[in-house]
């Protein structure tokens, strides 16, 4: 399968733990996009990178949040202090030109 | 009022029924214009996209945009069961960065056999 991969699938949590989700983008794209999706919402833009270098962050990506893309391949998006509000899908998509590929997500769950 | 509003629905028609989807977004600076489906408990996945005015046509479905009315219309003709999903318009602010997109709330279609 050569699409976007995103792993966890689901994941539970306790409120004020750390967790980590990472995204293994299709190999030629060189954009990067991080989503969060709330229920009966569409996808919200985080953050995106151009190949290593996170270039822009939008004002949801509370300082408890942070993101990385490593050598310009796979990123992690970590959030810390995790608060039943960071309940949602976050969403991964790598793009070439004008499409972007989305991954099946990381539905997180926070109680 | 949000940058581009959907009808979030729900919209159930019968099988082999058209139809017809709809966004209006805001800004009049918007030149590109996709559609994705997603289905329950899934990513999105690019159904069509259109630059500028005028319509599309892939298979059974077609895009349509209308800059002056700033409102977009996605058709599906003889609609299937396997269409039953959410229907999410999105768009770039800008030309140089078409992956940071603004999606409308989504629609969800069922249609039913």
């Amino acid at each position: 399968d050569t699409g976007v991969s995103q792993n966890p699938r689901h994941k539970i949590t306790k409120r004020g733990q750390n967790v980590t989700f990472r995204c293994d983008p299709i190999s030629e794209h060189n954009r990067l996009y991080w989503y969060r999706q709330t229920l009966g919402q569409g996808p919200e833009f985080l953050t995106y990178f151009q190949n290593e270098a996170q270039l822009e962050k939008s004002r949801l990506l509370s300082d408890r949040f942070s993101a990385e893309r490593p050598k310009g391949s796979f990123s992690t998006l970590e959030i810390q202090r995790t608060e039943q509000g960071d309940s949602a899908m976050y969403l991964c998509a790598s793009v070439r030109d004008t499409e972007a590929f989305f991954g099946q997500g990381t539905r997180l769950t926070v109680v | 009022q949000k940058e581009v509003e959907q009808d979030p629905g729900p919209l159930s028609v019968p099988e082999g029924a058209i139809v017809s989807l709809n966004c209006t977004y805001s800004n009049s600076a918007f030149q590109y214009f996709m559609w994705y489906r997603q289905y329950s408990r899934k990513g999105p996945e690019l159904l069509m996209y259109t630059y500028s005015s005028g319509n599309k046509e892939d298979g059974r479905f077609t895009a349509q945009v209308d800059k002056s009315s700033k409102y977009i219309s996605l058709f599906i003709r003889d609609s299937q069961p396997s269409d039953s999903a959410t229907y999410l318009c999105a768009m770039p602010p800008g030309s140089s960065n078409t992956g940071k997109l603004i999606f409308g709330q989504g629609t969800t279609l069922q249609v039913k056999p």
